[in-house]
């Protein structure tokens, strides 16, 4: 049972670069998430699904762009990385809005 | 601005002794607490959680509880194991935006064998 699983695990960009962050939940849960993780800050989130094909801004949502793909898959897209977009990712996913919510392993993204 | 707060970075705890761990919230329409443990490497999992209508909830080793007119919960962990050292977040939810869930910066348990 596989849960939520991100790709890739790590990863180092130039400025100016841009990438695609894959998440996949296997639980069949309806609401997906993309949290950012920064040291003193704490988790913040930065887009989520509440249900296959909706998407709605967090608390972060500049400088990304997101995609449901299908109800397992949302990705989470920087067209044009930034330093400041320098953090550990994390994807989430829960049954509903007022479920817990059940993370992955986590991205490191690196921007140079 | 940070909602929740975790004003302890760090905490270090005998094996066997009680770890308290503490937040505070600002919000108070936050209605919904939770607590996460985070290993290194990888993403937190949840651990238990609180509702606003209740003061104390127990699960096991671990009791959390909530002082609502305060704006502070607390984590408590008897006894302490060495398996529990990790980093804990406490998270809330506000009673409108289901999905928004806000979290603290983290204190890191370290529990002495």
């Amino acid at each position: 049972n596989a849960g939520v699983t991100q790709t890739p695990k790590f990863q180092v960009l130039k400025t100016g670069q841009s990438m695609t962050l894959q998440c996949a939940q296997d639980m069949n849960h309806n609401s997906m998430y993309w949290y950012r993780q920064d040291p003193g800050m704490g988790l913040r989130l930065i887009y989520y699904s509440a249900s296959e094909g909706t998407t709605d801004k967090g608390e972060v949502p500049n400088g990304y762009n997101v995609s449901r793909l299908n109800k397992r898959e949302f990705s989470l897209r920087l067209e044009s990385a930034a330093p400041s977009q320098t953090s550990v990712y994390f994807c989430a996913s829960s049954e509903t809005g007022l479920d817990i919510q059940y993370f992955g392993a986590g991205t490191r993204l690196s921007v140079l | 601005d940070q909602q929740v707060k975790q004003n302890s970075p760090s905490l270090s705890v005998q094996e066997g002794r009680i770890s308290i761990l503490n937040c505070d919230y600002t919000n108070s329409m936050f209605d919904y607490f939770l607590w996460y443990k985070k290993y290194p490497a990888e993403g937190p999992t949840f651990l238990i959680s609180i509702s606003s209508i209740k003061d104390k909830n127990e699960d096991g080793r671990f009791t959390v509880f909530l002082n609502k007119s305060a704006k502070h919960l607390s984590l408590h962990i008897v006894p302490s194991q060495p398996g529990d050292s990790a980093v804990y977040f406490c998270a809330a939810r506000p009673l409108a935006g289901a999905n928004n869930l806000f979290f603290g910066t983290g204190t890191r348990l370290t529990v002495i064998p």
